[in-house]
């Protein structure tokens, strides 16, 4: 049972430049939502989703892009990555309504743009 | 989702128990208290929730006060492992759609 998987885990982009971090999970969870760690503070949230075809804003969506075509799969695409966009980035997985909201966390996505 | 307040630090001895507290004073009926911690820089990891009695689970135990107010987090014999930031979360189970929100945390230091 491989939990909550992010690609890459490293990456280093140049201003202006786009990408998609990957995040899939393998627990049939209805939640899943990204978040951002900026050095020394805590977890934000960028944008969440309650099942396939159903995303929304979190607290710093600005910048970022989200899509869920499947149960599995949920990506986060950064449109034209600027500096202030460096950060450790966190994809989360949970049941839905009515179940334990604990949230399986993938190891984080370290992104650098210079 | 109520907001909480944890001090920013805290030290313990390896074998000792960690008591972390947490302050929410504003908790609703229906919110739950959650605990999470991260090690260095991984994705944060699950330890405990509860809504009104007290929890206990393999990896700590969680004391809400009757009225619901305040809470510590208990690591009965914390060990060098256990040094992580530790955050109280409360949120609604119903509504919140899994949305954590994480504020500064307590940097919990366990010594040799």
């Amino acid at each position: 049972n491989a939990g909550v998987t992010q690609t890459p885990k490293f990456q280093v982009l140049k201003t202006g430049q786009s990408m998609t971090l990957q995040c899939a999970q393998d627990m049939n969870h209805e939640y899943m939502s990204w978040y951002r760690q900026d050095p020394g503070m805590g977890l934000r949230l960028i944008h969440y989703s309650v099942g396939a075809g159903i995303t929304d804003q979190g607290e710093v969506p600005n910048g970022y892009n989200v899509s869920r075509s499947t149960t599995e799969d949920f990506p986060l695409r950064l449109l034209s990555a600027a500096p202030s966009q460096t950060s450790v980035y966190f994809c989360a997985s949970s049941y839905g309504l009515g179940r334990s909201i604990e949230a399986f966390f993938g190891q984080g996505t370290r992104l650098t743009v210079v | 989702d109520a907001k909480t307040t944890q001090p920013p630090s805290m030290d313990c001895a390896e074998g000792r128990a960690a008591n972390l507290p947490c302050n929410h004073s504003t908790i609703s009926g229906n919110e739950y208290v959650y605990w999470y911690r991260q090690i260095h820089s991984q994705g944060p990891q699950y330890i405990i929730h509860g809504l009104k009695n007290n929890e206990t689970n393999e990896m700590a135990s969680l004391i809400i006060t009757e009225d619901r107010k305040s809470s510590t987090l208990i690591l009965p014999h914390a060990t060098l492992r256990d040094t992580a930031v530790y955050y109280c979360i409360v949120l609604s189970g119903g509504t919140s759609y899994g949305k954590l929100t994480f504020g500064q945390g307590t940097i919990l230091t366990v010594h040799p």
